[in-house]
Parts: structure tokens; sequence; C-alpha cells
């Protein structure tokens, strides 16, 4: 068990660029979440996926945030005209569907995004 | 939407007991009451889960009264390396993933 990658962990853009993140959750999940953080406050959920379905997305996620979760392993966030309200930790979780075990959550290490 | 508060800031120093406590007033029936830890730069640790009366492990007990409108993480025996911040959920089977709110969390700091 490697835990929850993510790549980068750190991206720096400018405003009205492209940005493409990476969540390679533990093998063995089937749920992957996104979330966004600033700073002083918790975790944001943006969306999740069951497998390769993505099954919820917050208000949050504008049309220029897209997810994909291809063949329910790897994901990837995609932020289109970046902004600098967009400059926030962007945490990715897996978990697994266990009887008992709700929302036990295994997060990555975070992409940090600054968009200038 | 079960909604949970929580204290902003907590001190304490090493070698105490902690006890940080969660309002939920609103829980549902199937909802657990799950605690994360985070680290600056990092993302949350799951810590424990629990749904009622007392559950325990190596880390740290989760105390749920009858009533369950509330929860008390306690750790034991803090250090310096316990300083983080602590976050309350609530939710359960068939909750909504965008319903499991964060909220801010408690600003644990230890002191030696």
């Amino acid at each position: 068990d490697t835990g929850v990658s993510q790549d980068p962990r750190h991206k720096i853009t400018k405003r009205g660029q492209n940005v493409t993140f990476r969540c390679d959750p533990i093998s063995e999940h089937n749920r992957l979440y996104w979330y966004r953080q600033t700073l002083g406050q918790g975790p944001e959920f943006l969306t999740y996926f069951q497998n390769e379905a993505q099954l919820e997305k917050s208000r949050l996620l504008s049309d220029r945030f897209s997810a994909e979760r291809p063949k329910g392993s790897f994901s990837t966030l995609e932020i289109q005209r970046t902004e600098q309200g967009d400059s926030a930790m962007y945490l990715c979780a897996s978990s697994l569907d266990v009887w008992g075990r709700p929302y036990e959550q295994y997060f990555g290490p975070g992409t940090r995004l600054t968009v200038t | 939407l079960a909604k949970t508060t929580q204290p902003i800031s907590m001190d304490s120093y090493e070698g105490q007991e902690v006890n940080i406590t969660c309002s939920h007033n609103n829980i549902a029936t199937n909802d657990y009451i799950t605690w994360y830890q985070q680290f600056p730069s990092q993302g949350p640790r799951f810590i424990i889960q629990g749904y009622k009366t007392k559950v325990t492990n190596e880390v740290a007990s989760l105390f749920i009264p009858a009533d369950r409108k509330s929860s008390t993480l306690s750790l034991p025996r803090v250090s310096l390396s316990d300083t983080a911040v602590y976050y309350c959920l609530v939710g359960g089977w068939g909750s909504s993933a965008s319903k499991i709110i964060f909220g801010s969390g408690t600003r644990l700091s230890i002191r030696p």
C-alpha cells in the first residue's frame, strides 16, 4: 500500500492558463474524492467518483473545472482559464466501501496551485 | 445537513490528556462520527470513527453519549507532534458526499 499520490505537488501558473492535476488512489479503493482547501479553512468537497462514474459535483465546481476517472483508476482534475481565486491546495482522497466504515478517507499530500 | 461545532483552538502541554468536544445536534440515525488530523501542508489523516459509546485505537479514544448529539476525541499524553488541526465530521451510509463537511476544525497547540 503506497498511499494516495498526487502530481504535481506544486504548480505556479499565470491567470488564463489551463492546469491539470493527477491523483493515484490506493489501488483497491473504489471511491475517489477531490477537495479544495484554502488557508485556515477545512477541505471543501468538489466532486466524487464511485469507480469510473462521477456521482456528485459541488456547486463550487464551475464549468471551468472538469474531473475524470477513466477505467476507475487514477483521476485528473483540470481547471481551464485559471483565475487568481483558484489558488488553493487541491486534495485527493480515496476510500473503500466497507460496511461500518463510511467515509474513512485516505488523503494525498495535495497539489498547491498558485495563480499569478 | 448534519453540521458540527467545535472549538476554534485549544492549548495544552506535553504529557497531558486532551479532550476535544464536537457538537452535532442534528445527527441522523445512520450517521457515524469521524475525526481527522491535519498537519500543515499535508492532507488530513483519518484518526478514529464511531457510532455510539466508546471506541479506542492506538492513537485516540472517541466517546459518544447515548443521545449522540456530541462526541469527544481524547488524546492521551500528548506530545509536541500532536500539534495539528482536528476535524470532526458526521455522515454515513446514504449520506451525500457533498454533505460531509470538514468545517474549520480545532487548532490544537501543544507546548513543552
